[in-house]
């Protein structure tokens, strides 16, 4: 199994900053890697696609990078609804997520 | 409106058994694998399994292999996951979901809450 590994755990951040949040993989993905947002009782929602790629509707705030085992979400001035949790997900080798990234307002 | 939705969940004793349903709207269901995810509370993401788009293969997460059945049935844009055997860690949050596809997985319903417990 890859075992996805996201750091920091929690990311405090104050609005109009940028937030980098990181994910590591224990081997490489290649660029299958994703990224999503997700909300207190609300369903994930897909960010980031192909490392790099952003989904349909997702601000251009928001970008990926990385290729192989290591991984960034960029999000420039944050906004408050960005306040969340991000998880990242390998679909290289089957599909595993990492733990998650805590997004707080400082 | 693209859509999907879910249902079945509740509460039900381990060794149980529960069915899951999704309806799709607003794509062409039969032309996208589709893939159960859940996640346990406070816990992260979990892929449980996912079906080709005319059912010609399926695969399961070997935490459920054996005791849960995914199954579609397109002139329904429907698609369902048998739970059988239930264990205590199964307690979850369901999420029918769109993929796996070049897009990762893409579209999530709003979750279906399974709860195992004596």
């Amino acid at each position: 199994e890859i075992v996805m590994t996201q750091s920091p755990a929690t990311l405090s951040v104050s609005p109009g900053e940028r937030a980098t949040l990181s994910c590591r993989a224990s081997q490489s993905v290649n660029s299958n890697l994703a990224w999503y947002q997700q909300k207190p009782g609300q369903a994930p929602r897909l960010l980031i696609y192909g490392a790099s790629t952003r989904a349909t509707g997702i601000p251009a705030r928001f970008s990926g990078s990385g290729s192989g085992t290591d991984f960034t979400l960029t999000i420039s001035r944050l906004q408050s609804e960005d306040f969340a949790v991000y998880f990242c997900q390998q679909y290289n080798y089957w599909y595993t997520f990492g733990q998650g990234t805590k997004l707080e307002i400082k | 409106q693209v859509q999907l939705v879910e249902s079945g969940g509740g509460l039900v004793k381990p060794g149980g058994s529960l069915r899951l349903s999704c309806v799709a709207s607003g794509f062409s269901f039969s032309d996208h694998y589709m893939s159960w995810l859940r996640q346990a509370p406070g816990k992260g993401l979990e892929w449980v399994s996912y079906i080709r788009s005319r059912s010609e293969n399926i695969y399961y997460a070997d935490s459920v292999k054996g005791r849960f059945t995914l199954s579609r049935d397109n002139d329904k844009n429907s698609l369902y996951l048998q739970m059988n055997s239930l264990r205590v860690e199964d307690t979850a949050v369901y999420y029918c979901v769109r993929g796996p596809g070049g897009a990762a997985f893409d579209m999530w319903g709003q979750g279906t809450k399974v709860t195992v417990s004596s």
